[in-house]
């Protein structure tokens, strides 16, 4: 079964200055790799999907990330946050034949003026 | 269009009661998936739905079950709640049994006394 390792669990960083979340996934099949962004009493918004194609993604806000197959990545980047990019980010894989979805443990992006 | 609409939005049970959850997936979307958000962790996938059958289930124990109607909305039955179910039991619907990306609502938030 596939699994997701969100490395950080707590990112601090002040507005306009760039962020970088981190993601590591483990699969033995081929998977679809995506980013939600869980806002207070809320559900999941899909940032961004790789499916297949150009590695280099790029999702709502001003996020991007970038699959990386040889060290089994896809880590999320933006160059200038703001107070409001403040949440819970999610990476998330499943597999191309179905859709159990293995989320990994999220990463609180905080946003300080 | 409306997305996907979950309810109740909140519910307090008690140990060993019964609880049925519901979930009305967007338009169009025949697949319906369930999952498990205990605090501070990443969603947990419970079970796939697509044309009223199951297809995908998680590890949890047979005390979950689910069904599909013909009108692909969805129910997730729980019995002899434990503290330990006390989570946001998210809904995500998508068009096909493998096509992504998945849309999440807003989820059920069931506390457990």
């Amino acid at each position: 079964a596939q699994s997701v390792t969100q490395l950080d669990s707590q990112v601090p960083v002040f507005e306009e200055a760039p962020v970088e979340l981190r993601c590591n996934y483990s699969s033995s099949v081929s998977v679809y790799l995506f980013w939600y962004v869980q806002y207070p009493n809320q559900g999941l918004q899909l940032l961004l999907k790789y499916l297949s194609g150009s590695t280099l993604v790029k999702g709502i806000n001003g996020f991007e990330a970038e699959f990386n197959k040889s060290q089994t990545s896809f880590h999320l980047r933006k160059p200038s946050v703001h107070i409001s990019d403040t949440a819970e980010y999610f990476c998330a894989v499943t597999p191309n034949n179905n859709n159990d979805m293995r989320f990994g443990a999220g990463t609180r992006l905080t946003v300080k003026p | 269009d409306a997305g996907v609409t979950q309810s109740p939005t909140h519910l307090i049970k008690t140990r060993g009661q019964h609880v049925t959850l519901r979930c009305s997936p967007i338009s169009g979307h025949k697949s319906v998936s369930w999952y498990q958000q205990v605090l501070g962790q990443g969603p947990q996938f419970i079970f796939q739905y697509y044309e009223k059958e199951e297809r995908g289930r998680g590890n949890f124990p047979d005390r979950f079950s689910a069904r599909q109607f013909p009108n692909y909305s969805s129910e997730l039955n729980v019995n002899a709640l434990l503290l330990g179910d006390s989570a946001l039991y998210l809904c995500a619907s998508s068009l096909k049994f493998s096509n992504q990306p998945q849309h999440f609502g807003d989820g059920t938030r069931l506390s457990i006394l």
